[in-house]
């Protein structure tokens, strides 16, 4: 049973338009969410993350925006740049009984193509 | 960069031998953990650590076990490897949650 979900495999937009990823979630212990951005062949990079106590964080081109009644974020990247081209995984983690310390949960991911 | 070196960047082997696969991060982070990427699935926690001698199971750590004698090192054993542990494994380490975790570039293992 995934607990964090990225419904859409892959992603086309054309260069300077806006990109907006989108993930769900279903654990209401999540409290912490995070993007990552990951190149072929490397590690994942962290890129913006946002507590539950807030709505929104905006980083430069980079917004991440939490409904916490939807149990749903996306995070918007504008404008889009053929160098974000890369694959984008949702994470989240909270306070949960049974573990010895915080996890964090990824989602399957989303291939992001930035079109020049 | 948490300066994490993951080794060996790629190994091939056999069903039924044993491999292990080492992080090592020079940060002095508490936590570490050992993750697998495989399509369609994301990132999945195997094992991770918060000490010395401390560590616990993740979502999928069965045919897998972890040791950490030192802070910086991290290692993962697959004791019979098996070819459904064919992956791309990262350790991630971490001093505090909320800034997030650092990667190591991955080891790309196929079992035949």
């Amino acid at each position: 049973d995934q607990q964090v979900k990225q419904n859409s495999p892959s992603l086309s937009v054309q260069e300077g338009r806006i990109s907006i990823l989108n993930c769900d979630y279903t654990n209401s212990m999540f409290d912490y969410f995070l993007w990552y951005k990951k190149y072929p062949a490397e590690g994942p990079t962290f890129l913006i993350s946002i507590s539950s106590i807030k709505d929104k964080n905006e980083d430069g081109r980079f917004t991440v925006f939490l409904n916490k009644s939807a149990k749903h974020l996306s995070l918007h990247i504008v404008p889009s740049q053929p160098g974000d081209s890369a694959v984008y995984f949702c994470a989240a983690s909270g306070k949960q009984s049974g573990v010895s310390a915080r996890q964090l949960t990824f989602g399957s991911g989303t291939q992001l193509t930035v079109l020049p | 960069d948490a300066g994490i070196t993951q080794s060996p960047r790629h190994k091939v082997t056999e069903t039924g031998t044993p491999v292990t696969l080492r992080c090592h991060q020079t940060e002095n982070h508490r936590y570490m953990y050992w993750y697998r990427q495989d399509p369609g699935h994301g990132l999945r926690l195997i094992h991770y650590s918060y000490g010395v001698k401390d560590t616990d199971k993740g979502e999928v750590s069965d045919g897998y076990s972890v040791s950490r004698s030192k802070t910086e090192d991290f290692l993962l054993t697959l004791e019979s490897a098996t070819s459904s542990q064919t992956s791309v494994y990262f350790c991630a380490a971490t001093r505090r949650h909320e800034n997030g975790y650092t990667f190591g570039s991955g080891t790309r293992l196929t079992v035949v």
